[in-house]
């Protein structure tokens, strides 16, 4: 198991323009949450899904914002007609259950907005 | 989004020296985590604390869970050049009705070790 993998680690974009993110969890993990973190500050909650089924959304989650999970395993987090607000380190985490010691984050896809 | 309250926000000390932060809250939490983070990587998981009054160590780290469960300290003694990173604290609110268990973190402490 090599632990949350996330792609792009890094991915320079237009204003305007679509992005895509991929995650892989642990392969065991049946909860994966995304997070935004800006610079100087803890990462923020943005949604999350237990299996395939996306049970929350942060209100942080415009609806520029969306987030799949098929078929249980990897997910995506796209963001249509990006802004420069949206440069952040988008982080990818999952668990088993709602055990925090088995809480592992991914590497982090670096988003700049140009 | 809300972020737990977090000091100091940066701290300089000589290496050997013992460091200590702490987080509070105006929430309770269940689960109190400590993670640290290094540039361009994800948050690392240092302790994990379930209990109010919970007292934890891992290596020279300690960390405790307030009894009132709104706060939590974190101490590193003896500290070596490596400690350098952002120590962030991270508050947990689940229960058995199935919550989503997302995590609330602090702004975190910057830790820089003078050798």
């Amino acid at each position: 198991d090599t632990g949350v993998s996330q792609n792009p680690r890094h991915k320079i974009t237009k204003r305007g323009q679509n992005v895509t993110f991929r995650c892989d969890p642990i392969s065991e993990h049946n909860r994966l949450y995304w997070y935004r973190q800006t610079l100087g500050q803890g990462p923020e909650f943005l949604t999350y899904f237990q299996n395939e089924a996306q049970l929350e959304k942060s209100r942080l989650l415009s609806d520029r914002f969306s987030a799949e999970r098929p078929k249980g395993s990897f997910s995506t987090l796209e963001i249509q007609r990006t802004e420069q607000g949206d440069s952040a380190m988008y982080l990818c985490a999952s668990s088993y259950g709602q055990g925090a010691d088995g809480y592992t984050f991914g590497s982090g896809t670096r988003l700049t907005v140009v | 989004g809300q972020q737990l309250n977090q000091s100091p926000q940066s701290m300089f000390i000589q290496e050997g020296e013992d460091v200590s932060m702490n987080c509070t809250s105006s929430s309770i939490f269940n689960t109190w985590l400590w993670y640290k983070q290094e540039p361009g990587e994800g948050p690392v998981l240092l302790i994990a604390l379930y209990k109010a009054g919970e007292l934890t160590s891992n290596g020279r780290l300690t960390a405790q869970f307030g009894i009132t469960r709104k706060d939590s300290f974190l101490n590193i003694s003896a500290s070596i050049p490596s400690d350098v990173g952002i120590y962030f604290c991270a508050g947990q609110l689940w229960d058995y009705g199935g919550s989503q268990g997302n995590l609330i973190f602090g702004k975190g402490t910057k830790l820089s070790v003078k050798p």
